[in-house]
């Protein structure tokens, strides 16, 4: 089982819809991080999260909102995503910085109508 | 942009062989490099890591090896078992990572 829990497992959502990922960790990581993965592909950063602050943001679509209410836990809202968004989001943390290890949840696979 | 490549998209080895999985990179000022293992339906699971002022290190059946001067880096697997077959990321970077393209290992029994 993984340490870093994500919700939900699949999600179906029209392009209209608003919905949120949710990432949690309770290893008192401090740096959490979003990953898209595209089929037979790597994963590719999204967001960086440092002690609860946003600290990179790789041009993601503003249609992709991160938040980080606390320490453990990590969001991802969804509002009007296009089909090319269908994808699997990967949640990390590492301990507080990028050069360590980052524990990896079984991701989110999002499905866009 | 800065890239990490793998040479080798699959790789089939029998059961117990040694498998060498290679990933070069381009950006000279990264200075931490991560090998994942992802199996199907599973995130990427830390495997070894090392720092650039280190050549080689070794975890339990598994050594990754860092050559900076031509920016290279693999990854050797130990009489590989078929709970090893799965795909095989490098990761390069500083302040953030970059992912190889992967590569998918198969065991042969």
């Amino acid at each position: 089982d993984t340490e870093v829990t994500q919700t939900p497992k699949h999600l179906v959502m029209g392009m209209t819809n608003k919905k949120s990922l949710k990432c949690e960790q309770h290893m008192g990581h401090r740096a959490m991080y979003w990953y898209k993965q595209k089929a037979k592909k790597p994963p590719e950063l999204m967001f960086v999260y440092s002690y609860e602050k946003l600290s990179i943001n790789e041009s993601v679509p503003s249609r992709f909102s991160p938040e980080c209410p606390n320490s453990s836990l990590l969001n991802l809202h969804l509002h009007a995503l296009q089909p090319e968004d269908s994808a699997l989001y990967l949640c990390a943390s590492t301990r507080d910085s990028s050069r360590q290890p980052q524990h990896f949840g079984d991701g989110t696979r999002l499905s866009i109508l | 942009g800065e890239n990490v490549g793998l040479h080798l998209p699959t790789l089939s080895v029998q059961e117990g062989d040694n498998s060498i999985i290679n990933c070069a990179y381009s950006n000279s000022a990264s200075d931490y490099f991560i090998w994942y293992k992802q199996e199907s339906g599973k995130g990427p699971q830390f495997i070894i890591d090392i720092r650039s002022n280190m050549d080689k290190r070794q975890g339990q059946r598994v050594t990754v090896l860092l050559n900076k001067t031509v920016k290279h880096l693999s990854l050797q697997i130990a009489a590989t078992q078929p709970g090893d077959s799965a795909v095989y990321f490098c990761a390069e970077g500083n302040e953030k990572l970059t992912f190889g393209t992967g590569t998918r290992l198969t065991i042969i029994p």
